[in-house]
């Protein structure tokens, strides 16, 4: 059956430092991977789509990478602020069915 | 402003009585969607419409019902059949088009006791 996993529920990093986020899938091939972000009793955001012809796309302090051949989708947020503070989802997207989420992992940056 | 409403914010309710959370988006979208949101489940699709007058079960559709009557809404009922209707609850629509982003609501958390 089809799986998405973030590498770990929470993660804490010091300000400044780069965040790296972990999605691995299995039993999926999917064209185009989206990242999204979820504050506290809100729903998420949409911040990148990455496809799979395209290793890295960037955006502001944002980057995302796409392994097809691993089934990876890394995502860092470099020079972390506060207010980075989240839960960040991936959705591995097939282009064609309603988009399946991972669990999150929630990121704390600490001052 | 464009975007999508879910309302009420918070809901209760009492066990076996049907409620109904309200959906409307002013994006012209087809596609709308409805996952629910449990602490460390993740979001799990309940029902999802593509178009006017037609919506198809998610993973989780037993004690919900939807309907799709017209474009800007897609209210979901919780029913008295669902066993743990507890849970936060999200609206999302998107374009048809393939690789479109979801937009969400802002949910509605509801409590049955």
């Amino acid at each position: 059956s089809q799986k998405i996993e973030q590498n770990s529920e929470a993660l804490n990093i010091q300000e400044g430092k780069t965040a790296t986020l972990t999605c691995n899938y299995t039993n999926y091939s999917p064209a185009y991977l989206q990242w999204y972000r979820q504050d506290p009793g809100r729903g998420p955001v949409f911040l990148l789509l990455i496809r799979e012809n395209e290793k890295e796309k960037r955006k502001e302090r944002l980057k995302v990478t796409f392994d097809t051949t691993l089934k990876q989708s890394l995502f860092h947020i470099t020079a972390s602020q506060p207010a980075d503070s989240a839960t960040y989802l991936c959705a591995p997207d097939s282009g064609n069915t309603p988009l399946v989420f991972g669990k999150g992992t929630r990121l704390s940056v600490i001052a | 402003d464009g975007g999508i409403t879910q309302s009420p914010k918070y809901l209760f309710r009492k066990e076996g009585q049907n409620v109904t959370l309200s959906c409307e988006q002013n994006l012209n979208h087809d596609a709308m969607y409805w996952y629910r949101q449990d602490p460390g489940q993740g979001l799990r699709l309940i029902y999802y419409s593509q178009i006017v007058n037609d919506f198809q079960k998610g993973d989780i559709a037993e004690g919900y019902s939807v309907s799709r009557e017209k474009k800007e809404s897609f209210p979901l009922t919780v029913t008295s059949a669902q066993k743990n209707p507890t849970a936060f609850y999200l609206c999302a629509s998107s374009s048809r088009q393939a690789n479109s982003p979801l937009h969400f609501g802002n949910g509605t958390r509801l409590t049955v006791t």
